[in-house]
């Protein structure tokens, strides 16, 4: 199993730009997740999903969208980026039932100048 | 809204030294995990913890959740080098999804 993956791993946006940040997990995890980290800060959720055609806000949505077409992908949107948008970006994944740990991906850094 | 907070943020500490980072948080949760994050790299789970009462070990690391007091610790025993790294807990918010609350992470190093 690959696990979660991310791509791309590293972006430079220019200010007013938009990109998608892809995620994908072969784990057959319902749950996934968007969280941003902050340079020296702990993560925060954007988005989540827990199943295909089912997503909802987090704490930190505002400049973002998501959708989940597939149990596997978890692609989130930036649209019209924003200085404050420079963060790297973690996708996770977990069972619906059980442990409930969350998996992440590698992580892609995006600095918006 | 679930507050979680760690202390310290930041321990440098010698080899072969004990010590313990605290983690509390502000609302009901019986479930909260211990993540490990060396600088550029992703989470590693290092701990779940799903009770009252609970504790895991593993190497020189060991974890307890007190639910009562709203506290879990991450005691590390005989520090070494290779456990120098960003601790992170992060508590479930008992929400539909399984949403998770992180703390600001503490930062650890480890002199030889």
């Amino acid at each position: 199993n690959a696990g979660v993956t991310q791509t791309p791993k590293f972006r430079i946006l220019k200010i007013g730009q938009s990109m998608t940040l892809q995620c994908t997990q072969d784990m057959n995890h319902n749950y996934m997740y968007w969280y941003r980290q902050d340079p020296g800060m702990g993560l925060k959720l954007i988005y989540y999903s827990v199943g295909a055609g089912i997503t909802d806000k987090g704490e930190v949505p505002n400049g973002y969208n998501v959708s989940r077409s597939t149990t596997e992908d978890f692609p989130l949107r930036l649209e019209l980026a924003a200085p404050s948008q420079t963060s790297v970006y973690f996708c996770a994944s977990s069972y619906e039932e059980g442990v409930y740990e969350q998996y992440f991906g590698p992580g892609t850094r995006l600095t918006v100048t | 809204e679930l507050k979680v907070e760690q202390n310290p943020l930041f321990l440098s500490m010698q080899e072969g030294k004990n010590y313990t980072i605290y983690c509390n948080y502000s609302t009901t949760s019986d479930r909260l995990y211990w993540y490990r994050q060396d600088p550029g790299k992703s989470l590693e789970s290092l701990f779940v913890l799903l009770s009252n009462g609970a504790v895991k070990q593993e190497g020189r690391l060991m974890a307890s959740l007190d639910t009562k007091a709203r506290l879990s610790t991450l005691h590390i025993t005989a520090a070494v080098h290779d456990l120098s790294a960003t601790y992170f807990c992060a508590v479930d918010r008992n929400r539909p999804g399984n949403m998770l609350t992180f703390g600001g992470g503490t930062r650890l190093m480890v002199k030889p």
